[in-house]
């Protein structure tokens, strides 16, 4: 069965930390993408990847980074965790362009304290 | 004005009802999502769709590419069928995700 795994399910981080938000697909896309879903905005892209090494901001980048060393993996890192990055993180990947779907991880809910 | 919109917001409805949930889109698109998520968060994809008709136990997903619209359908409900239900479209253009605001279930036993 293809998978999305992101890699906690739930994550408690104090403010000031330096987080890690892991993503591994096995069904060799290029595609990575991350999302943050919020009551009343729905779901924002933060960042995505084309290839390895590569990564383009999405529409609410500030705040976070991404690293593709592999192309299996897509990281997701916030630098210094403050509470308004408190939120559900959703990984997404696809084969490029993207046009044939998109598989999805289950989702990580962060809150920072 | 959104490029996704899905109707209604919040349904409440009894056990066995059939339940349908409506996702209209303004936007060209090579595929549509429907996603599932339940109070807990965790997130589940449950149909891929760009044309007619896909079915998986008691969910029936269906789209019209030239009315620009998709419904999903629940047979017989029950409580655990209770959740957020999102639509998101792969724009053709970019194939980037379109989301749609989500449509929150309830189904009371």
């Amino acid at each position: 069965d293809v998978k999305v795994t992101q890699s906690s399910r739930y994550l408690v981080k104090r403010t000031g930390e330096k987080v890690f938000l892991e993503c591994v697909q096995d069904m060799d896309h290029e595609n990575m993408f991350w999302y943050r879903q919020d009551p009343g905005l729905g779901l924002r892209l933060i960042y995505f990847s084309y290839d390895v090494k590569m990564k383009e901001k999405g529409d609410i980048p500030e705040g976070y980074s991404v690293s593709r060393e592999k192309k299996e993996r897509f990281s997701l890192i916030l630098e210094s965790a403050s509470t308004n990055q408190t939120s559900m993180y959703l990984c997404a990947s696809s084969h490029f362009p993207g046009w044939g779907g998109y598989t999805f991880g289950s989702g990580t809910r962060l809150t920072v304290v | 004005k959104n490029e996704v919109e899905q109707s209604p917001q919040n349904l409440t409805a009894q056990e066995g009802e059939f339940i349908t949930i409506n996702c209209s889109y303004s936007v060209g698109i090579s595929a549509l999502h429907w996603l599932q998520q339940h109070p807990g968060g965790g997130i589940v994809s449950l149909f891929m769709l760009s044309s007619g008709k896909k079915k998986h136990g008691r969910l029936i997903a269906t789209i019209n590419i030239q009315e620009k619209h998709s419904s999903l359908h629940i047979t017989a409900s029950h409580p655990r069928d209770s959740a957020v239900y999102i639509c998101a479209v792969i724009e053709d253009s970019n194939y980037q995700l379109i989301w749609g605001a989500g449509t929150k279930l309830i189904i009371k036993p």
